[in-house]
Order: C-alpha cells, then sequence, then structure tokens
C-alpha cells in the first residue's frame, strides 16, 4: 500500500519567506509526528497530532514554527520568516496509534539561503 | 530528559563482515526500535523490540532488547553493499504513558566491496 508521502522533496527559500510542508500519512493512521534531521544529526520531535486530540507542540523550536492537521489526514508544517539556521530535512511519520511503530516519509530537504 | 547514547559512530568494514552497533539509555524503555536511512530517503524500519530479553531477527539483521531494558544492539551479518546507511536505535517509555520516540545520533555504516 502506499507509504506516508510528502511535498516538496526540496526546498530553497529565501531568509524571511514563510514556507509550507505537506504530508500525506497512511491511510487509516491516527497518530501523525513531525522530526526535522539537521545535517549528521539525530530526529528532533517538533510536532504529535493524534486524533481529535489537542496537539503536542512541545517541540517546536520557536513561534515561527506551526503545524495543522485537517481532517485528521493531510498536514502542513508552516515555518514562518524562515533563518538560515532552519535548514534542514523535514520528516514526517505517522503510527496506527499513539504507542505503534512510526513509518516516516522520504522528507522534505529544506535550505534557506 | 532521556537520553540514547549509540555507538560506534561511524564503521569502515568489508564485505562480508558482521556488524554489531549498540544503544544505551538513561532511563528505562519498554520499545526499541531499529531503523535505517539512506542518503535522500526517510528512515525504513527494520526491527521494533518490545519485550526485555526479545530477541528478533529479520534476515541478516538481529537485534536485541536487553534484559535491564536501558540497551538495545543491532547485529548485521554477511554484510553487503547495500547495507550502506545510518542505522538508528528509538527507544520509548510507553509505560510512562509516553509516545514520543528518543532516537540516537546514528551509526554510519560503509561497506568496502
Amino acid at each position: 500500500g502506499a507509504g506516508v508521502s510528502q511535498s516538496p522533496s526540496n526546498k530553497v527559500t529565501e531568509k524571511g519567506k514563510d514556507v509550507e510542508l505537506r504530508c500525506d500519512p497512511i491511510s487509516g493512521h491516527t497518530a501523525l509526528y513531525w522530526y526535522r534531521q539537521s545535517l549528521g544529526q539525530g530526529l528532533e520531535f517538533l510536532i504529535y497530532f493524534q486524533g481529535n486530540s489537542a496537539p503536542d507542540k512541545s517541540g517546536l523550536p520557536s513561534d515561527r514554527f506551526s503545524a495543522e492537521r485537517t481532517g485528521g489526514s493531510v498536514s502542513t508544517l508552516t515555518i514562518q520568516r524562515t533563518q538560515q539556521e532552519d535548514s534542514a530535512v523535514y520528516l514526517c511519520a505517522s503510527s496506527p496509534g499513539a504507542f505503534s511503530e512510526q513509518y516516516f516519509g522520504p522528507g522534505t530537504r529544506l535550505t534557506v539561503t | 530528559g532521556q537520553q540514547l547514547n549509540q555507538s560506534p559512530q561511524s564503521m569502515f568494514i568489508q564485505e562480508g563482515e558482521d556488524v554489531s552497533m549498540n544503544c544505551t539509555s538513561s532511563s528505562i524503555f519498554n520499545t526499541w526500535l531499529w531503523y535505517k536511512q539512506e542518503p535522500g530517503e526517510g528512515p525504513v524500519l527494520l526491527i521494533a523490540l518490545y519485550k526485555a530479553g526479545e530477541l528478533t531477527s529479520n534476515g541478516r539483521l538481529t537485534a536485541q532488547f536487553g534484559i535491564t531494558r536501558k540497551d538495545s544492539f543491532l547485529n548485521i551479518s554477511a554484510s553487503i553493499p547495500s547495507d550502506v546507511g545510518i542505522y538508528f536505535c528509538a527507544g520509548r517509555d510507553s509505560g510512562a504513558g509516553s509516545y514520543q520516540l528518543t532516537f540516537g545520533k546514528g551509526t554510519k555504516l560503509s561497506v568496502i566491496p
């Protein structure tokens, strides 16, 4: 079946611009996660959605970052007024439930110039 | 917060050799997951472990959940060139009600044909 998909695969933007990254989770998965992966580093948790519950935003690094999940499916991560330190790969993962294995998308490589 | 130490950071091995890598945690986990990430891709789940002492295989890969619940290892037997990539461990203490995964920083594996 179809896995987690993310778009765009690559995004180059100028410092100060806003960007939107999209994630389509595996159909039927109720949990959705966003992570950031900087060069040579592990995965940094950003935000978590589970069903209709309020999202866990505890990993968002600043108020320039926000995310929403519409209809319990597609999610969008928005970064406002991008900075060079925002350059990283942004990974989305979904899982059948809160305590299940997470399945990752291919990521969006964001470069802020 | 929880910390995961993954070692070694990198390995250069000859094709056909066996590989071993491990992760240790500062706290107890009740789930250990092992992922592999290739360049330009998202992490792919290799093995999931849910019980202390559990030993699970997936082809040439074998992973074990340490009996102290603070460590896990991954072995790859008879390595081949396509084993190249970064291997991540991830742990979760869902017993404390946490759904969040803590990730190691990865072991970069290079296989010399």
